[in-house]
């Protein structure tokens, strides 16, 4: 199975802070890789598919790059509504695999 | 709009069954594959399961392969998980998602409410 590794776990930011997020793979993904955006006690929400391709509605503030093993989600300006967890999929192939996940905290 | 919304949650007893559904409205359903994932009380996401959306090809995560069984009724527009054999570690929100694109870079839009189910011995 493909391990994702996310890092760092969790962070403490304020509002207009830039963040960066990583995600690892354990091997090669070519640029199938997903980040979700999920508040507690709610379902994820698709932010960027395929590495950088940014889900409809979703602000630009978010970005992602990254293909092969390393990627990131930036979030350009950070906002009191992206204080979330924020999780990497690959769907290079099953089984699909998960990140731990990153805690965005308020500082 | 795409609306997904799971029921059949609940507490059930060590070794017990439990049938998940997950009602699809807002898009042509026998046009996507369908997949659950689930997430342990303070955990990560796992993915479980998916199906295509003809229905005749399935895959399974390893942990539930041999238990848990994903199906489909186009016609109802609903999707299925059948959980035997359930275990303490397969307490969690489980939720069903749409998939996007089929094996080919595939991602999850939208995800439902989610429903717990909670394995108690």
């Amino acid at each position: 199975d493909i391990q994702m590794t996310q890092s760092p776990s969790s962070l403490s930011a304020s509002v207009g802070d830039r963040v960066t997020i990583t995600c690892r793979a354990s091997q090669s993904i070519r640029n199938y890789l997903n980040w979700y955006q999920q508040k507690p006690g709610k379902a994820p929400k698709l932010l960027i598919y395929v590495a950088s391709s940014l889900q409809s509605g979703v602000p630009s503030r978010f970005s992602g790059s990254g293909s092969g093993t390393d990627f990131s989600l930036t979030i350009s300006s950070l906002q009191p509504e992206d204080f979330a967890t924020y999780h990497c999929q690959q769907s290079y192939t099953t089984p699909w695999t998960f990140g731990q996940g990153t805690r965005v905290e308020i500082k | 709009e795409v609306q997904l919304l799971e029921s059949g949650g609940g507490l059930v007893q060590l070794g017990g069954s439990l049938r998940l559904s997950c009602a699809a409205s807002g898009f042509t359903f026998s046009s996507y594959a369908m997949s659950w994932v689930r997430q342990a009380p303070g955990k990560g996401l796992e993915w479980v399961s998916v199906i295509s959306g003809s229905g005749d090809t399935r895959y399974y995560a390893d942990s539930v392969k041999g238990r848990f069984t994903i199906s489909r009724d186009n016609s109802k527009n609903t999707l299925y998980l059948q959980m035997n054999s359930l275990r303490a570690e397969d307490t969690a929100v489980y939720y069903c998602a749409k998939v996007e694109r089929w094996l080919d870079g595939d991602w999850f839009d939208p995800w439902g409410q989610g429903t717990l189910v909670t394995v108690s011995s």
